[in-house]
């Protein structure tokens, strides 16, 4: 059984750039949550996608962006880097409308962005 | 809002002897409480998590936390702790969807 992955590893990009980082969700999951983990912090709520649709954000501007497609698999973008938004970005999966409070969420090992 | 504290930065235990990793809550209705695991350049592993019923919850690899509703606490343990429980812990609290993390807490054992 597969569990959540993510690509690329590693990412390095420049101010200003735009990227994208992957997800696809473990089996038999169809809801993704993308999270910032900047270095000694806990991760961050990005956004949640369900059904193709954002579901909830958090405080995180509009530079960031999600899409995700009818095999569940999600993308987050990031548009006009700042050197702010070098990070560990994790993909986490879930089913929560079984039981949106409790259910678990599972993450992938992140890409690792860092931007010069 | 919900939300998480982890008091301590960082936690030294000898191996062999017991863990305790400290974790508080805030939360408005009940608390749906969580511990992960984060090893270096890898991401979250769950380990146990608290929705209801016994108030001590065992986990994988032998992990164990327990939740103090008076105290408003979710602190995690291990009888016995192994060299290779070094790593960064993560309590958090279920929002609605998304999940609210403590800043973590470094655990290290040494031989």
């Amino acid at each position: 059984d597969a569990g959540v992955t993510q690509s690329p590893t590693h990412l390095i990009k420049t101010r200003g750039q735009q990227v994208t980082l992957r997800c696809s969700p473990k089996s038999g999951h169809d809801t993704v949550s993308w999270y910032q983990q900047a270095l000694g912090q806990g991760p961050q709520f990005i956004f949640q996608y369900y059904e193709e649709e954002e579901r909830q954000r958090g405080n995180f501007p509009d530079r960031f962006s999600g899409h995700q497609f009818p095999n569940y698999s999600s993308e987050l973008n990031v548009n006009a880097l700042l050197l702010g938004d070098s990070a560990l970005y994790l993909c986490a999966s879930s089913h929560p409308f079984r039981s949106p409070s409790t259910d678990t969420q599972y993450f992938g090992p992140g890409t690792r962005l860092t931007v010069l | 809002a919900q939300s998480v504290a982890q008091p301590e930065d960082q936690v030294n235990v000898a191996e062999g002897n017991p863990l305790t990793v400290k974790c508080t809550y805030s939360v408005s209705g009940n608390p749906y409480l969580f511990w992960y695991v984060q090893y270096p350049n890898r991401g979250l592993q769950f380990l146990l998590k608290y929705i209801t019923g016994d108030n001590l919850v065992k986990g994988s690899y032998g992990f164990e936390a327990e939740f103090n509703k008076s105290q408003t606490s979710f602190h995690l343990k291990k009888p016995s702790a192994l060299v290779s429980d070094s790593a960064l812990y993560f309590c958090a609290v279920r929002g609605y969807n998304d999940m609210r993390f403590g800043a973590g807490t470094r655990l290290t054992v040494k031989p």
